[in-house]
């Protein structure tokens, strides 16, 4: 079974911090992703990674950054948080070259929380 | 760009009923189509997809029908359990967005013992 961890599963942080967001997949998959899932607005791509040390910018960008120095793990980091940062983050891998192709496998999701 | 919306946002059903979750997309030229299950306080899990070249698929206890002349796309489970109790997101490829799948909102599906 594939399996995606994520670092954490509640975060609370306060405004301005750096927060970090880790996930972690297990079956060698090329691409991963970070998406934050809102009430009414469904889940929205942040930022994608289809191999080691690239990105993609999602739909949604702004106020966030990712890392992948390892296949298996990708970071999402949010420079400056703030209070409209407050949502769930996801983290999904697949397998293949055409991403858009191939099936998403999510991690538990990670709820923060900005003060 | 590419819109996926789904018909209704709740749907109630009695235990042991079939249940029907419908999806339509604006792309003709969507090639794969998912449907994930997310339960309360859990990442969406994958159930089932299909792609362009075939119009009905099956499961356990699902099947996926696709629809491409009217860009349709439902999700059928028969015999609902009280464990089906989610919300159901389908999920279609960007075509011309590489990368990205299209999430729609979900219809949440409530299970009536």
């Amino acid at each position: 079974d594939v399996k995606v961890t994520q670092s954490s599963r509640y975060l609370v942080k306060r405004t301005g911090e750096k927060v970090f967001l880790e996930c972690v997949q297990d079956m060698d998959h090329e691409n991963m992703f970070w998406y934050r899932q809102d009430p009414g607005l469904g889940l929205r791509l942040i930022y994608f990674s289809y191999d080691v040390k690239m990105k993609e910018k999602g739909d949604i960008p702004e106020g966030y950054s990712v890392s992948r120095e390892k296949k298996e793990r990708f970071s999402l980091i949010l420079e400056s948080a703030s209070t409209n940062q407050t949502s769930m983050y996801l983290c999904a891998s697949s397998f293949g070259l055409l991403a858009s192709q191939e099936t998403q496998y999510f991690g538990p999701g990670t709820r923060l929380l900005v003060l | 760009g590419e819109s996926v919306g789904l018909h209704l946002p709740t749907l109630s059903v009695q235990e042991g009923d079939n249940s029907i979750i419908n999806c339509a997309y604006s792309n003709s030229a969507s090639d794969y189509f998912i449907w994930y299950k997310q339960e309360s306080g859990k990442g969406p899990q994958f159930i089932i997809d299909i792609r362009s070249n075939m119009d009905k698929r099956q499961g356990q206890r699902v099947t996926v029908l696709l629809n491409k002349t009217v860009k349709h796309l439902s999700l059928q489970i028969a015999a609902t359990q009280p464990g089906d109790s989610a919300v159901y997101f389908c999920a279609v490829d960007g075509s011309g967005n590489t990368g990205k799948l299209i999430f729609g909102q979900g219809t949440t599906l409530q299970v009536k013992p």
